[in-house]
């Protein structure tokens, strides 16, 4: 079955640490994004790229970083320049803009904790 | 600038009892789209429904429907007779044409957290 998988589930990190989360997905879809869900903060855009080897900056870059080397994969490092980086970290995928409307498809995230 | 407000952060009713889950969004462009989705406890975003702005009909899906406002800037969610697999977290979410329809990604109101106690 096609979707999006992300590693690991959860995730514990010691300040000052770098950490990449995984997310790779056989959907065959363009566009790929990562987003941060905060308890009631609903889901804020860090990263998206429409397309291999481009990306783009969401609404909250600062202190993360990603690379899209390939179709299937758009991997987010958490860098230590991060000053809360605990949170719950979501990957999806989309046709991308020639498509039209763009429904979302989401993995099942990775919870990373700070200690 | 969009925006989506959920005013409701939390709503609690006993199965079977009719609930309405509250969207107003703000948008400069003529040309949008709006989205629900669910958040079960296993944490996945489910895709729910999309409507683009020149659809005001109201649709209906077994027990979930959606009435959609542009009067009010309003996109409601009801579930009738809710069950207690309904409990989930609600979003509400926005795209502009202009910034592809959603392909730059969308904007997702705080969300809202249903209850259902059997």
């Amino acid at each position: 079955d096609g979707g999006i998988t992300q590693s690991p589930k959860y995730l514990f990190r010691k300040e000052g640490q770098n950490v990449t989360l995984s997310c790779e997905q056989n959907l065959n879809h363009d566009a790929m994004y990562w987003y941060r869900q905060d308890p009631g903060q609903g889901l804020r855009l860090i990263y998206y790229s429409q397309i291999v080897n481009d990306f783009q900056k969401g609404d909250i870059a600062e202190g993360y970083s990603v690379s899209r080397e390939k179709k299937e994969s758009f991997p987010l490092t958490v860098t230590s320049a991060q000053k809360n980086p605990t949170a719950f970290y979501l990957c999806a995928s989309s046709r991308g803009r020639l498509s039209g409307a763009n429904v979302l498809t989401f993995g099942a995230g990775s919870r990373l904790t700070v200690l | 600038a969009q925006k989506v407000t959920q005013a409701q952060t939390e709503i609690s009713v006993v199965e079977k009892e009719d609930v309405t889950l509250d969207c107003v969004y703000e948008t400069r462009d003529t040309t949008y789209y709006l989205f629900w989705y669910k958040q079960p406890p296993s944490g996945e975003l489910v895709f729910l429904i999309r409507r683009n702005s020149f659809d005001e009909q109201n649709e209906i899906s077994g027990r979930y429907s959606w009435n959609f406002q542009k009067s009010t800037s309003s996109f409601n969610f009801t579930i009738t007779a809710s069950q207690v697999v309904d409990s989930a977290v609600y979003f509400c979410a926005l795209s502009e044409a202009y910034s592809g329809g959603g392909a730059d990604g969308l904007t997702f109101g705080k969300g809202t957290h249903l209850i259902i106690q059997p």
